[in-house]
């Protein structure tokens, strides 16, 4: 079983609606989470990042974590034809080895206009 | 803003070359690291890096060796490619701690 587990879509919404997307994960250790979008033939791009349970807001974007489910998410607000792309999500635990992040798969999201 | 450089972005050459990925950051990091990514999967970590002579092998099992002589580059080198070393190979560099990771727009390399 991996450590993070992402389902990989595709995902295909109408542009304007709210995608939520999410990830579990196994390992309780891990207290810090990103999401990172990564664009067809680019580079994961840091979204957001948050340390331990709550949300986090930045614009359109909400970072949601539950550390008593394992589960992470992430919710796009008035989605638009340019967020589509992958979505990586990604944790790591306190002083790991070489701070080693663990990514999910990705989610493949496209916003149809 | 993370500033971080690969070169080159795509390269094709054939059996038994070698080959050198080049990767610059200029925030003054002193982790590195260089993942492995084919279309559609997952990142692998291959190599990281604590700092300048540091340097570890990643979970995945790889061909390639690094070096780290200075704290900006970590460049990957392949000493005689193969088709099974086609691939993305992306470099990130962070803060330490538990830092987010920032990642370069990859390598796209291809072995005939």
């Amino acid at each position: 079983q991996k450590e993070v587990e992402q389902d990989p879509g595709p995902l295909s919404v109408p542009e304007g609606a709210i995608v939520s997307l999410n990830c579990t994960y196994s390992n309780s250790a891990f207290q810090y989470f990103m999401w990172y979008r990564q664009y067809s033939r680019k580079g994961p791009e840091l979204l957001m990042y948050t340390y331990s349970s709550g949300n986090k807001e930045d614009g359109r974007f909400t970072a949601q974590v539950d550390k008593s489910s394992k589960y992470i998410s992430l919710f796009i607000r008035d989605s638009q034809p340019s967020d589509s792309a992958t979505y990586l999500c990604a944790m790591t635990a306190p002083l790991s080895s070489a701070s080693k992040i663990i990514f999910g798969s990705g989610t493949r999201l496209s916003i149809r206009p | 803003e993370a500033d971080i450089y690969q070169t080159p972005r795509y390269l094709v050459i054939g059996t038994g070359k070698k080959i050198t990925l080049e990767c610059s950051q200029t925030m003054g990091h002193d982790k590195m690291y260089w993942y492995q990514q084919d279309p559609g999967m997952e990142l692998h970590l291959i190599h990281y890096s604590y700092g300048v002579n540091s340097t570890e092998k990643g979970d995945l099992s790889s061909e390639s060796t690094v070096s780290r002589i200075r704290t900006e580059h970590f460049p990957l080198t392949l000493e005689s490619a193969r088709p099974s070393h086609t691939s993305q190979y992306l470099c990130a560099s962070s803060d330490g701690g538990n830092q987010p990771q920032h990642f370069g727009d990859g390598t796209r390399l291809s072995i005939l």
